[in-house]
């Protein structure tokens, strides 16, 4: 069993819908959750950083981190064609020698259609 | 702001063959981690570089070794390719320490083909 499991995709939206994107995981170490946003033949991009549970919320984009259940939710309201990318969720915990290394879902790729 | 360069973005390489990456942080940020992504799947962790110290090492063979120099930038070196090294291999920079490790900046990556 993977730690982090993300809903893998594709998937496939008219301009303007309500997006959820979701991923679960398994270590309760995990202290520290993200969202990146990857476009092709690019780096992930950092949309989303949040470490307690509940909700967090950033213009279009709200993440929700549920520690009690271990899942956590990107929404993206009012869907737009630049919106089309890869989402990534990531997650860390503070390893030995203090570094914290990002444990990455597969990634669910996005298509909002105009 | 110049952001995350690395280099080069493409290269060829064939199964014995040894490569070197190469990854230029954000000014002012000290820790650089370097992700291997394969084909439809998340980055995996190799390394976190902190202050020219590893600060981590994620599931890889002895194949892989890195460094960082002490204007922060960093090397990754593979040895004895294999065709399952083919990846987009990601460099990532931070302020390092405690409170700024999580936020990564991720490059745009070096894209290894292994024939």
């Amino acid at each position: 069993q993977k730690e982090v499991e993300q809903d893998p995709g594709p998937l496939s939206v008219p301009e303007g819908a309500i997006v959820s994107l979701n991923c679960t995981y398994s270590n309760s170490a995990f202290q520290y959750f993200m969202w990146y946003r990857q476009y092709s033949r690019k780096g992930p991009e950092l949309l989303m950083y949040t470490y307690s549970s509940g909700n967090k919320e950033d213009g279009r984009f709200t993440a929700q981190v549920d520690k009690s259940s271990k899942y956590i939710s990107l929404f993206i309201r009012d869907s737009q064609p630049s919106d089309s990318a890869t989402y990534l969720c990531a997650m860390s915990f503070i390893s030995s020698g203090s570094a914290r290394q990002l444990t990455f879902g597969s990634g669910t790729q996005l298509t909002v259609l105009p | 702001d110049a952001g995350v360069t690395q280099s080069p973005t493409h290269l060829i390489k064939t199964r014995g063959q040894q490569v070197t990456l190469r990854c230029s942080p954000i000014s002012g940020h000290k820790s650089v981690s370097w992700y291997q992504q394969v084909l439809g799947q998340g980055p995996q962790f190799i390394f976190q570089y902190y202050e020219k110290e590893e600060r981590g090492r994620g599931n890889f063979p002895d194949r892989f070794s890195a460094r960082q120099f002490p204007n922060y930038s960093s090397e990754l070196n593979v040895n004895a390719l294999l065709l399952g090294d083919s990846a987009l291999y990601l460099c990532a920079s931070s302020l390092g320490g405690l409170a700024g490790a999580n936020v990564l900046t991720f490059g745009a990556g070096s894209r290894l083909t292994v024939l």
